[in-house]
């Protein structure tokens, strides 16, 4: 079954500082989707980056981007330039293939604190 | 409305009483999903849907737990004879189709079971 590990439970950095949030997984799949989620205190899940595991490029998006490992089944979510709305919950997420069920495992979370 | 809605936003309940929960999808998306996550934990999935049909009902916790959906837009999440444990904020997503986009979460219920 696949597993979704998210190792920090609380991570801290200073403003306009760079931090980055681990995720590591497991399956047996070849295809597959990694997704990064952001959950402020208003419980809404946002999406903030996504992979796809065919592409070897390194999905980046504004001050968000990943760095994917698959060999390693590492997926880490690096924050440039963290600003005080940053601070949030941030879920690694990983997606069954097309042909799959399409459930998604998400990891316990990691919860990111962002200090002025 | 733009986005994905659930209501209500809080329920508090007895033990033993059932509750019935909605969501109310992004129009036009065909997949939709529901999510418990319980205190200081991810999300846990439950069950989703394509259009009307479940192909996947493993997440459920118990055969307390029922959910459908209508006209391929408002889904339903019933809990029967509510046990404390089953306190919990419950998300529903929805997506264009299931295959490849990305989720859209609503701001869930909070369920308290006393």
């Amino acid at each position: 079954a696949q597993t979704v590990t998210q190792s920090q439970p609380e991570m801290s950095v200073q403003e306009a500082e760079t931090v980055t949030l681990s995720c590591t997984y497991d399956t047996s799949e070849s295809d597959y989707y990694l997704f990064w989620y952001k959950q402020p205190p208003s419980r809404q899940m946002i999406l903030v980056i996504r992979q796809e595991a065919y592409k070897q490029q390194n999905a980046t998006e504004n001050r968000f981007s990943v760095n994917f490992q698959k060999a390693a089944k590492s997926f880490s979510l690096k924050i440039s330039d963290s600003q005080l709305g940053d601070a949030a919950m941030y879920f690694c997420a990983y997606r069954s293939p097309p042909s799959g069920t399409y459930k998604y495992i998400f990891g316990t979370g990691t919860r990111l604190k962002v200090l002025a | 409305g733009a986005g994905v809605s659930q209501s209500p936003s809080n329920k508090v309940t007895e033990k033993g009483k059932d509750v019935e929960l909605r969501c109310d999808p992004i129009s036009g998306h065909t997949a939709l999903y529901w999510y418990r996550q319980s205190l200081g934990q991810g999300l846990e999935f439950l069950i989703y849907f394509q259009g009307n049909s479940a192909p996947d009902k493993s997440g459920l916790p118990s055969d307390r737990f029922s959910a459908e959906r209508t006209g391929g837009s408002v889904s339903t999440l019933t809990i029967q004879r509510t046990q404390q444990e089953d306190s919990a904020v419950y998300l529903c997503a929805s997506s264009l189709r299931a295959e490849n986009q990305p989720q859209h979460f609503g701001d869930g219920t909070r369920l308290s079971i006393l």
